[in-house]
C-alpha cells in the first residue's frame, strides 16, 4: 500500500520569505512523486513531479522539490513566496505506470500575506 | 498541454433525484480515467478507475449501485450519482493520465463539478 503524509494543516509566511510545504511518503519499490495545487472551486494544476534521475526538482511557478529517499520526503520549496501562491497544495504518490491511480496527502493550506 | 474538461461545472439537485457528470479528454485519448471526491476539509478520495470498454473498478467503501461509471469512448468518461441525497454534495474531480509518448508522465485533472443536493 501507499501511502502520503502532509503534516502541517496550513503553513503561513509573508511575502518574500520563503516557503516550504512537507511531504512524507511511504510506497514499496521506487516512488512517483507529484505536487498539484488548488485555487478555490478548480480542479487540481499539476506544480512538478520526481521520477528519476537528480533530487533536486524544478517546477512552474518558481516552486522546486526535493526527493530525499533516506527520509522519504519530498518537500515543496520555494526562494520568494508571492501572495498569489497562497492556495491549496497537495502531495501524491504513485507507484507503477502512468495509469496508476495517485494517493494524495490530505493537503495543506499556503497563506501569503503582505 | 493536454486539457480535461467536465461538465456540468456546478449542478443543484433535488433528494431522490440522479446526477450525471461528463468527463472528457479534450486532445488525447484516455483509455483510463479516474474519479475523485473532495470532502469540505479538503482532502481528495479516488472513488473508482474508469476503464474504457470494460467495468470500473470502485474503491472499497465507495457504492458502486450509486456511483455509476461509464467509460463509453476513449476521450468520455461519465458519473452518475444515483437518487442523490444531501450527504452526496461535495466537489467530484476527474483526471485522465498522460500519454508516455508525450513525453508526461502525470495526470490531467478536470476543473471540478460542485454537486449540491438539496
Amino acid at each position: 500500500a501507499q501511502s502520503v503524509a502532509q503534516p502541517e494543516d496550513q503553513v503561513n509566511v509573508a511575502e518574500g520569505n520563503p516557503l516550504t510545504v512537507k511531504c512524507t511518503y511511504s510506497v514499496s519499490g521506487n516512488p512517483y512523486l507529484f505536487w498539484y495545487v488548488q485555487y478555490p472551486n478548480r480542479g487540481l494544476q499539476f506544480l512538478l513531479k520526481y521520477i528519476t534521475g537528480d533530487n533536486l526538482v524544478k517546477g512552474s511557478y518558481g516552486f522546486e522539490a526535493e526527493f530525499n529517499k533516506s527520509q522519504t520526503s519530498f518537500h515543496l520549496k520555494k526562494p520568494s513566496a508571492l501572495v498569489s501562491d497562497s492556495a491549496l497544495y497537495f502531495c501524491a504518490v504513485r507507484q507503477g505506470g502512468t495509469a496508476s491511480k495517485l494517493t494524495f496527502g490530505t493537503g495543506t493550506r499556503l497563506q501569503v500575506t503582505l | 498541454g493536454a486539457v480535461v474538461s467536465q461538465h456540468p461545472s456546478r449542478v443543484i439537485c433535488k433528494s431522490g433525484t440522479s446526477v450525471k457528470i461528463e468527463c472528457r479528454s479534450l486532445d488525447f485519448q484516455a483509455t483510463t480515467m479516474f474519479w475523485y471526491r473532495q470532502f469540505p476539509k479538503k482532502s481528495l478520495m479516488l472513488m473508482a478507475t474508469s476503464n474504457e470498454g470494460s467495468k470500473a473498478t470502485y474503491e472499497q467503501g465507495v457504492e458502486k449501485d450509486k456511483f455509476l461509471i461509464n467509460h463509453a469512448s476513449l476521450t468520455l468518461s461519465t458519473l452518475t450519482v444515483t437518487s442523490a441525497h444531501p450527504e452526496d454534495s461535495s466537489f467530484y474531480i476527474c483526471s485522465a493520465p498522460g500519454l508516455a509518448g508525450r513525453g508526461t508522465d502525470t495526470q490531467y485533472f478536470g476543473p471540478g463539478t460542485r454537486l449540491t443536493v438539496l
